[in-house]
C-alpha cells in the first residue's frame, strides 16, 4: 500500500537555526497536506500543495512539492521557540476522497 | 478551537472490555475521518466517512466499527480492547477532500 516516509524523525536547533523536514511516498500523489501538532495538542493545517514543482511561502515556512509530486519539503528560516512541536507531511493518493497518508513526523525541538 | 468536539477527553478501561468514542464534525462539514495515534506508530488513518456513508478505509482492525449518523456525529465502536488499543483517538472533519480539522482527541488507557 502506499507509504509516506519523512526524515529526519527527530532535530535539535539553536534558535536562529534554520530546519527542513523532508517527505517521501512510494506513490505519486494527488497532493499533500502539511500539519503542526504542538505537544499534548492535536495536528494543525498548515498548508496544501497540488501542483507539480509548487512552492509556498508562509512567513518564514517554505514548502515545496516535487516534480513528480512524489517528495515534498518543509523549510522553516530562522526557527523560534513558538515553531516547537512534530510537523506532518501527509499525502493524498487520491482526489476522489480525503483519506490522507501521514508520515510519522519531525518532532523540533529549539533551544533558545 | 477547531469547531470539532470529541467526548470523553479520557477514557480508562480494561482488557477486553468495549468502549465508544464520539465526534462531532465542523458545522457544514461532510467528512469524518478517524485517526489513531500511538507514540511508536505515528497517526494512522482508521476510516472515512462522508454524508452518512463510508467513503475510505485504512488499517482499521475487524474488532473496530465507525458509523456517522444523520445528523453527521459519528462513533468509533472499539471492542475486546488489547493493552495494544492504548492511544489517542482523533476525529478529523472536511467539507471536501481538502484541509481536515481536527478534534482535541480521546485518550484511551486500556489496563
Amino acid at each position: 500500500g502506499q507509504q509516506v516516509m519523512q526524515i529526519p524523525q527527530y532535530q535539535h536547533v539553536q534558535e536562529g537555526e534554520d530546519f527542513t523536514t523532508y517527505c517521501n511516498s512510494s506513490t505519486t500523489l494527488s497532493n499533500i497536506q502539511w500539519y503542526k501538532q504542538r505537544p499534548g495538542g492535536h495536528p494543525v493545517f498548515l498548508i496544501q500543495l497540488v501542483k507539480s514543482g509548487e512552492v509556498k511561502k508562509q512567513k518564514r515556512l517554505t514548502f515545496q512539492f516535487g516534480e513528480a509530486k512524489k517528495n515534498s519539503s518543509l523549510h522553516i528560516t530562522a526557527t523560534q521557540t513558538t515553531d516547537v512541536g512534530t510537523y506532518f507531511c501527509a499525502g493524498n493518493g487520491s482526489s476522489n476522497t480525503g483519506k490522507l497518508i501521514f508520515g510519522q513526523g519531525t518532532t523540533l525541538q529549539v533551544k533558545p | 478551537d477547531s469547531g470539532v468536539t470529541q467526548t470523553p477527553k479520557h477514557l480508562i478501561t480494561a482488557t477486553g472490555q468495549r468502549v465508544t468514542l464520539r465526534c462531532s464534525p465542523r458545522s457544514g462539514d461532510l467528512s469524518v475521518y478517524w485517526y489513531q495515534q500511538s507514540l511508536d506508530q505515528g497517526l494512522q488513518f482508521l476510516i472515512q466517512y462522508y454524508n452518512g456513508e463510508e467513503r475510505a478505509k485504512g488499517n482499521i482492525l475487524e474488532r473496530f466499527s465507525a458509523q456517522q449518523f444523520p445528523d453527521l456525529h459519528s462513533e468509533l465502536n472499539l471492542s475486546s480492547l488489547e493493552l495494544g488499543d492504548s492511544a489517542l483517538y482523533f476525529c478529523a472533519s472536511s467539507l471536501g477532500g481538502s484541509e481536515q480539522f481536527f478534534g482535541p482527541g480521546t485518550r484511551l488507557t486500556v489496563l
